[in-house]
């Protein structure tokens, strides 16, 4: 079965710096990959995915994430994090044609003002 | 824009009692999806219904845990009894054909 994983439990930045959230997972075939974000006291929302093309993705509110097939990971990027991006974020896969999304534990970002 | 909803938002218990959860998909999604959330954790599975129909439960703790979607819309989710373990956030998605799920709001289970 496939996993995710996810380096950092806990990351704390400072306003306008640069983030950088890892994300890892094992399986050897086709996958879909996406970015999950949940703000306080808010659902998971949708933030990015990658079904095929273009390795390098764009999501909303600034995010982008880069998969390389090569290292099996599907980091997310941020050039500039402002304070209302505290929140968890989750990366998520389906493989196959299972279309379960198999989750990461979550890293928690906190930015101060 | 359209969303899952659930209901209730919170849902406090004793344990050795029923619970039940109740989530309305987006229209047209005909994929709905049971997770659960435990704290500091990643939602996890349950159970996957496509249409009416199961797809998926082997994740779900059938001797205490059931779920339905009996007209292929809404879906219920069963707790009976709750036990102290099943605290947690309990998560209804749904999707269209693609693989995008799109989350509700949660339920907060607490067994007390």
């Amino acid at each position: 079965a496939q996993s995710v994983s996810q380096h950092n439990h806990h990351v704390i930045l400072s306003e306008a710096a640069s983030l950088e959230l890892g994300c890892n997972y094992s399986y050897g075939g086709t996958v879909n990959l996406f970015w999950y974000v949940q703000y306080p006291g808010q659902h998971l929302q949708l933030l990015l995915k990658y079904f095929s093309g273009d390795p390098l993705v764009k999501g909303i509110k600034g995010f982008e994430a880069e998969f390389i097939k090569s290292k099996f990971s599907f980091n997310l990027r941020k050039p500039s994090v402002q304070w209302s991006d505290t929140a968890e974020y989750f990366c998520a896969v389906t493989t196959g044609s299972a279309r379960q999304l198999t989750f990461g534990s979550g890293t928690q970002l906190t930015v101060l003002p | 824009e359209a969303e899952v909803a659930q209901s209730p938002r919170y849902k406090i218990t004793e344990k050795s009692q029923a619970v039940a959860f109740w989530c309305d998909p987006i229209s047209g999604h005909a994929t709905l999806y049971w997770y659960r959330q435990i704290l500091g954790q990643g939602p996890e599975l349950l159970v996957q219904f496509q249409d009416e129909s199961v797809v998926d439960d082997s994740q779900l703790p059938k001797d205490r845990f059931s779920a339905e979607r009996l007209k292929g819309v809404d879906s219920t989710l069963k707790i009976q009894p709750a036990e102290l373990g099943d605290s947690a956030m309990y998560l209804c998605a749904s999707s269209l054909v693609t693989d995008t799920q799109y989350f509700g709001p949660g339920t907060r289970l607490t067994v007390l």
